[in-house]
């Protein structure tokens, strides 16, 4: 699976949008760009993925660069329940694609 | 939230003890994963499965074994606990290999 690259924290207003970038310049052609947030000492939380599309669902937009090197995720009014380590996973689909590789990801901490 | 529970959620037992920790899930998922997350090293993977009777190694799967007899449970076993796994765990389900996987609350575990 490709590797990812994310700022370690950033800082977001209440009720701003917040904008993660993820650099992921060596993803292949069959790789997705998921995104996961995990809030303090609970479990991982699936936020959104994509291939090449933008996607958006009720949490959040994803961007994916038309090179597909780059993404964003937006938070679109971030609150203070948005704080979060938030990580950028790039993985390959179809069968046999069982492990989520977390890296460091990124500390967003929301201020009112 | 996807119906995932871990039980117990806190444990501390000594060396050389064996410790089992449950996941269930009401989601009739086929995938069940178990991972492990320390400090500077994220969540690794640990075992999962990919059916009834049917399991595979992650990455760490040295001193676990894992069973699944039934579709919505899924157990983790230490059969000697050590100190290095004094870890949190966290259970995590899917509906193919290849899509985004829920995560369970996880278990602190404390050996001693």
């Amino acid at each position: 699976d490709a590797k990812t690259t994310q700022p370690p924290s950033m800082d977001c207003a209440e009720g701003r949008a917040a904008n993660l970038p993820c650099n992921h310049s060596t993803i292949s052609g069959n790789e997705y760009v998921y995104w996961y947030r995990q809030i303090h000492s609970q479990g991982p939380q699936y936020i959104i993925h994509g291939l090449k599309n933008n996607e958006t669902n009720e949490m959040a937009s994803l961007i994916i660069t038309e090179d597909r090197k780059s993404s964003t995720l937006i938070l679109p009014h971030a609150t203070l329940r948005d704080t979060a380590v938030y990580y950028c996973i790039v993985r390959a689909g179809g069968a046999g694609a069982q492990k989520l590789v977390f890296g460091q990801g990124t500390r967003l901490t929301i201020n009112p | 939230d996807a119906g995932i529970t871990q039980s117990p959620r806190h444990k501390v037992t000594e060396t050389g003890t064996p410790v089992t920790l449950r996941c269930h899930q009401t989601e009739n998922h086929r995938y069940m994963y178990w991972y492990r997350q320390d400090p500077g090293h994220g969540l690794r993977l640990i075992h999962y499965s990919y059916g009834v009777k049917d399991t595979d190694k992650g990455e760490v799967s040295d001193g676990y074994s894992v069973s699944r007899s039934k579709t919505e449970d899924f157990l983790l076993t230490l059969e000697s606990a050590t100190s290095s796994q004094t870890s949190v765990y966290f259970c995590a389900i899917s509906e193919a290999s290849s899509y985004e996987q829920y995560f369970g609350p996880g278990t602190r575990l404390t050996v001693t």
